[in-house]
């Protein structure tokens, strides 16, 4: 059984680095094509694909945030980290992390519950 | 990036309809679009990748086809619990997008 679960503060103040961390279950990311996202949704509007690590440790990031994003991965621990600096009120969102069956097809079968953020001083 | 236009934003519909969603590309992303379900409060849940192919566990009423950019959601015959907000994603290349969303709405 798939599982991921987000993790993190839930109010960080502006200019302040976020870090956020999913731990996941029923799947390794050591395995040959496997991958993990995150992604955000502010309240009341849509997805926003923000970056990707893979079995590999190869990384991608969105192109709009990639200066302000950092994605890594501990193997044994079955987590994924991803910290923002930096952070504006406009980063006020529900942070997902979701896992893709495969590198070569990167659409989101399993999602974490997501954590809201709030930024705010 | 590639842009995705989603439409209608909001539909209205009844139980038992037949419902289509839409989604186009900027450009070519050949069959490489997901579709998702989100409820409030809740992570979106897949429904259907590569355009047209049903995720495991999914009601057979949901469907998807694609005609070059233009990707459609099509649901036979809606049922209560298919109330909900729709989005599509392309995986074609990085950065992934999103459409904008579609609530399907009770009449």
């Amino acid at each position: 059984q798939v599982t991921l679960r987000e993790s993190g503060p839930a109010l960080e103040k502006p200019t302040q680095t976020l870090t956020l961390t999913c731990t996941f279950s029923g799947f390794s990311l050591s395995t040959r094509g496997m991958c993990v996202s995150w992604i955000r949704q502010p309240p009341g509007r849509a997805l926003e694909w923000l970056a990707r690590i893979d079995w590999d440790d190869d990384k991608y990031y969105s192109t709009s945030l990639k200066t302000r994003l950092t994605i890594s991965k501990d193997t044994s621990k079955n987590q994924v980290v991803l910290t923002m600096t930096n952070v504006d009120p406009v980063d006020t969102a529900t942070y997902y992390c979701a896992r893709s069956p495969s590198v070569n097809s990167v659409f989101f079968d399993y999602w974490g519950q997501g954590i809201l953020v709030t930024v705010s001083s | 990036d590639i842009q995705m236009t989603q439409s209608p934003s909001t539909l209205s519909a009844s139980v038992g309809d037949r419902v289509t969603i839409t989604c186009r590309a900027s450009q070519s992303i050949s069959r490489w679009l997901a579709w998702y379900q989100q409820k409030p409060g809740k992570a979106p849940e897949l429904l259907i990748y590569a355009a047209s192919s049903l995720e495991s566990g999914v009601p057979s009423r949901f469907s998807g086809s694609v005609s070059g950019t233009e990707f459609t959601l099509t649901i036979s015959s809606l049922q209560p619990d298919d109330f909900a907000t729709y989005y599509c994603q392309q995986y074609n290349r990085f950065s992934y997008t999103f459409g904008q969303g579609t609530k399907l709405e009770i009449k």
